[in-house]
């Protein structure tokens, strides 16, 4: 199972958006709609942003939003701020053999 | 409060064994499936391994087919991953992270193993 594709990195300035997009195939992304998005600060555990392509988990602010559109999910993070800046992984359900594909994530600068 | 903490992660040699433990604590651990999932030093995301919540499904990243073995004891709120074979390029933080339907909604922060000569 190959890994989902993101762009290496993504950049913005305070207030303003940046989206990040996760292609994958007909075997994963575009086969469900039980796309993921996760946090990662340096040195940290990875936090899940959005599940089921478009629900945030509660406590996750409603700047954070999810969609996907055939084989390509994407994450949207609106007014940017500064603890934005991290790395952010999507994930796929893949099946009952594979079970689970992470993208090969996305740096996010915030300029 | 959610916790999730792995331990037993350190330095191996190629070919050795570890056993990594994850102790779970603030929900019922008995009605979720876990997950173990690795990073590798500098690199993404990589799912491993997956356990039902009855322990009566399992399953496995074809890298660590065989060699690995997920289990749980339920009565002890606890995961467990047995890594056999090892390689240098199981190198990476272990993470083991709570199943919620079909993502991981709580990690824990992770314990590090290092196969090396």
């Amino acid at each position: 199972q190959s890994a989902l594709t993101q762009p290496p990195s993504a950049s913005g300035s305070p207030g303003q958006s940046v989206t990040i997009s996760c292609t994958g195939t007909s075997s994963d992304v575009g086969g469900y709609n039980y796309v993921s998005w996760y946090q990662q600060h340096p040195g940290k555990a990875p936090k899940l942003m959005i599940y089921e392509v478009s629900k945030r988990p509660s406590g996750v602010p409603d700047r954070f939003s999810g969609s996907k559109s055939g084989n390509t999910a994407s994450l949207t993070v609106s007014g940017l701020q500064a603890e934005d800046e991290a790395d952010y992984y999507c994930s796929s359900y893949a099946g009952s053999n594979n079970l689970r594909v992470f993208g090969t994530g996305t740096k996010v600068t915030v300029l | 409060q959610v916790q999730l903490v792995e331990s037993g992660g350190g330095l191996v040699k190629p070919g050795g064994s570890l056993r990594l433990s994850c102790a779970a604590s603030g929900f019922t651990f008995s009605d979720y499936y876990m997950s173990w999932i690795r990073q590798a030093p500098g690199k993404g995301l990589e799912w491993v391994s997956y356990i039902s919540s009855s322990s009566s499904y399992t399953n496995y990243a074809d890298s660590v087919k065989g060699r690995f073995t997920i289990s749980r004891d339920n009565a002890k709120n606890s995961l467990y991953l047995q890594m056999n074979s090892l390689r240098a390029e199981d190198t990476a933080v272990y993470y083991c992270a709570r199943v919620s339907s079909l993502w991981e909604d709580v990690w824990g922060q992770g314990t590090t193993v290092t196969v090396s000569s």
